[in-house]
């Protein structure tokens, strides 16, 4: 069992759809972090959350820590949103990483 | 600012030769990273180091060596390279608390093919 899993794999979306990806982890971390991946390779850190919610433009994460899960959301999703979303937890020097949900949006 | 760059962006190497991929940041990170990215595995940390002096090894270090010796630079060398190491390499930056604590900035990444 992976130490970091992310929910769906690949998930397809009509532009104007409300969108969540679902990260849940089993082991201790201090930090849960979303990067994003478009193709073509770079990556980008969207948030890095303890505790809560974090808003940034349409982008929310949250954050249950008693039930190890976190939650990315997109609103109002646009094509340009296609990329692969990460999530990682943090605990001293490392990052464990899930394995990523391909999103495609289409118009 | 230029952030942190990685080069070269592509490599081909044969089995068996050394080579030095370079990373580089100019935000005075303390904390600074390597990790492989392989098709189904998501990305995997090599090595880390916490400060200039300071290196550690992460989840698969095996067939890399790294050293600190200024805060700017992290050189990741591949010592007598195999198919296996063929993958996306990503160095990544932030401040001195790591992932634990701190956003982490990536660079655009490292292709490598081992023949």
């Amino acid at each position: 069992k992976n130490e970091v899993e992310q929910s769906p794999q690949n998930l397809t979306a009509q532009e104007g759809e409300f969108i969540t990806i679902n990260c849940s982890y089993s082991v201790g971390i201090s930090a849960l972090h979303w990067l994003q991946q478009h193709p073509g390779g770079g990556i980008v850190s969207l948030f890095m959350l303890s505790s809560g919610k974090k808003k940034h433009g349409r982008l929310i994460a949250t954050i249950n820590i008693q039930e190890k899960h976190s939650s990315l959301h997109i609103t109002a999703s646009h094509p340009r949103d296609s990329a692969v979303y990460i999530c990682a937890g943090g605990s001293q020097g490392n990052l464990i990483f899930g394995k990523g949900t391909k999103l495609s949006v289409k118009p | 600012n230029a952030g942190v760059t990685q080069t070269p962006k592509f490599q081909v190497l044969k089995t068996g030769q050394s080579m030095t991929l370079q990373c580089a940041q100019d935000m005075n990170h303390e904390y600074m990273s390597w990790y492989r990215q392989d098709p189904g595995m998501g990305l995997r940390l090599i090595h880390y180091s916490v400060g200039a002096g300071i290196t550690d090894q992460g989840e698969v270090p095996n067939g890399y060596n790294v050293s600190r010796s200024t805060t700017e630079d992290f050189p990741l060398r591949l010592l007598s390279a195999a198919p296996s190491q063929t993958s996306v390499y990503f160095c990544a930056s932030s401040y001195g608390g790591g992932p634990s604590t701190d956003t982490q900035y990536f660079g655009p990444g490292t292709r490598l093919t081992v023949l």
